[in-house]
């Protein structure tokens, strides 16, 4: 069965911190790993990742993968009170008749106190 | 303004009556998908749909139907609603299913 973990589930830290979101993923078929951010209503894109050990970064985001262990990580730098919210992992894979599915962690809880 | 509408935002209604979740998109996108999301298990796909007049199960699919009858409009059904329905529903899209999604606002169904 396909599995998405997230650690922790739940963070506090303070305003300026540096926080590192981690995901572990086991899935067949695996095509990419994706990362959202929800506030209050709905997931907001972050990154797509599909190749190893390749950066991407967005202002002060920015996320790795290793296909090798089947994790990634999601680093915030300088955190803000508005970097607070619900930050998914969800991994991309195919199904047998070849369409897509995500499946997603349960999810970080990430709070910033100033 | 790019999105992806749902409506209702809430409704809180009673076993066995028929309720349908509308969803629509502005962006011509071919991929469109139905997500419930429940504390400790995130989110889980109902039913997607490839393009238009195509639409297939995902991974918890039994209570709920679906229709694509056009492009941007992808309702989702619940003909008889169990209280075990309760849950906060998304609606997603993107141009093809191997993109990032676009997620609705959502909608929170109570069934009593």
């Amino acid at each position: 069965e396909d599995k998405v973990v997230q650690s922790p589930l739940s963070l506090v830290v303070h305003e300026g911190d540096t926080v590192t979101l981690n995901c572990s993923y086991e899935v067949t078929n695996f095509r990419s790993l994706l990362w959202y951010k929800q506030e209050k209503k709905a997931p907001t894109f972050l990154f797509m990742l599909t190749s190893s050990g390749i950066e991407k970064k967005s202002g002060r985001l920015s996320s790795i993968l290793d296909k090798k262990e089947l994790f990634s990580i999601l680093n915030i730098t300088a955190t803000q009170t508005g970097d607070s919210a619900v930050y998914l992992c969800a991994v991309e894979a195919l199904r047998d008749q070849g369409a897509q599915k995500l499946v997603f962690g349960q999810g970080t809880r990430l709070t910033i106190n100033p | 303004e790019a999105q992806v509408t749902q409506n209702p935002r809430y409704l809180i209604t009673v076993t066995g009556k028929k309720l349908t979740v509308t969803c629509s998109q502005n962006m011509n996108h071919e991929y469109m998908s139905w997500y419930r999301q429940d504390p400790g298990l995130g989110l889980r796909q109902i039913y997607y749909s490839m393009n238009v007049e195509v639409t297939d199960k995902g991974d918890v699919p039994e209570g709920y139907k679906v229709s694509r009858k056009e492009k941007r409009n992808f309702p989702l059904i619940l003909e008889s609603p169990s209280p075990n329905q309760t849950s906060l529903y998304f609606c997603a899209s993107s141009w093809t299913f191997d993109q990032p999604q676009h997620f609705g606002d959502g909608t929170r169904l109570s069934i009593l």
